[in-house]
């Protein structure tokens, strides 16, 4: 079974610092998103990329979050200066065509720590 | 409330019992699908029914969606263990068709006791 990869598992980091948070879709896959969790909440959409630009941002994506694919196989969340606020976990996850089928397929995350 | 309520929050039942969770919502749909989440995990996709079907079946699992009511359930049949977990139902809201956002609900906490 395909998976999504997310490196790393998990990352602590000081406030003010940027993080990158990397990801591996599924390699057929033409849509990319990223998810937060924070602990003990709901599952919050941040952003959906597709052929090569964001086609939708949630007002948690502000200017401090970009996302990046760098190439045809990775796909990055980078979080410029981070706060306190930004602890959770963060899932990227892919899909074929969304709203289809298979739904979507999540990788196991990256909690980050800001301190 | 917010898009995507499951109730209940919390569920415990013996193994081989049924276990229902419902999920209500707000705004109309494109689809909606249930996720599973095993305890510190990934999201797990379960199944995805669209807003023009009414029920769907996978295995041991039946989705009913009822658009009228803003509402779906998610019966899990002879449950197992190892379906301790937390389930969250998601919506893709009526145009985000080409952008795939989803809004989760909070999930309800299974615990299958053996």
């Amino acid at each position: 079974e395909p998976e999504v990869t997310q490196t790393p598992s998990h990352q602590v980091t000081q406030m003010g610092q940027e993080v990158i948070l990397r990801c591996v879709p599924i390699s057929n896959h033409l849509y990319f998103y990223w998810y937060r969790q924070i602990l003990g909440q709901k599952v919050e959409f941040l952003v959906s990329f597709y052929n090569n630009e964001i086609s939708e941002k949630s007002e948690i994506f502000d200017d401090q979050f970009s996302v990046e694919r760098p190439d045809g196989s990775n796909f990055t969340l980078k979080i410029r200066s981070t706060k306190l606020e930004d602890s959770a976990m963060y899932f990227c996850a892919s899909s074929e065509f969304p709203g289809q089928g298979r739904g979507y397929t999540f990788g196991s995350g990256t909690r980050l720590t800001v301190v | 409330s917010q898009q995507g309520e499951e109730d209940p929050q919390a569920l415990s039942i013996q193994e081989g019992e049924n276990a229902t969770m419902n999920c209500s919502y707000k705004t109309s749909i494109n689809n909606l699908q249930w996720y599973r989440q095993n305890s510190g995990r990934g999201l797990v996709h379960l199944i995805l029914i669209r807003s023009n079907e009414r029920e769907k079946h996978s295995g041991r699992l039946r989705v009913t969606l009822d658009t009228s009511k803003k509402s779906s359930s998610l019966l899990i049949t002879a449950s197992r263990a190892a379906d301790t977990a937390s389930y969250f139902c998601a919506t893709g809201p009526y145009g985000s068709g080409n952008t795939g956002k989803l809004i989760f609900g909070q999930g309800t906490t299974l615990q299958v006791k053996p």
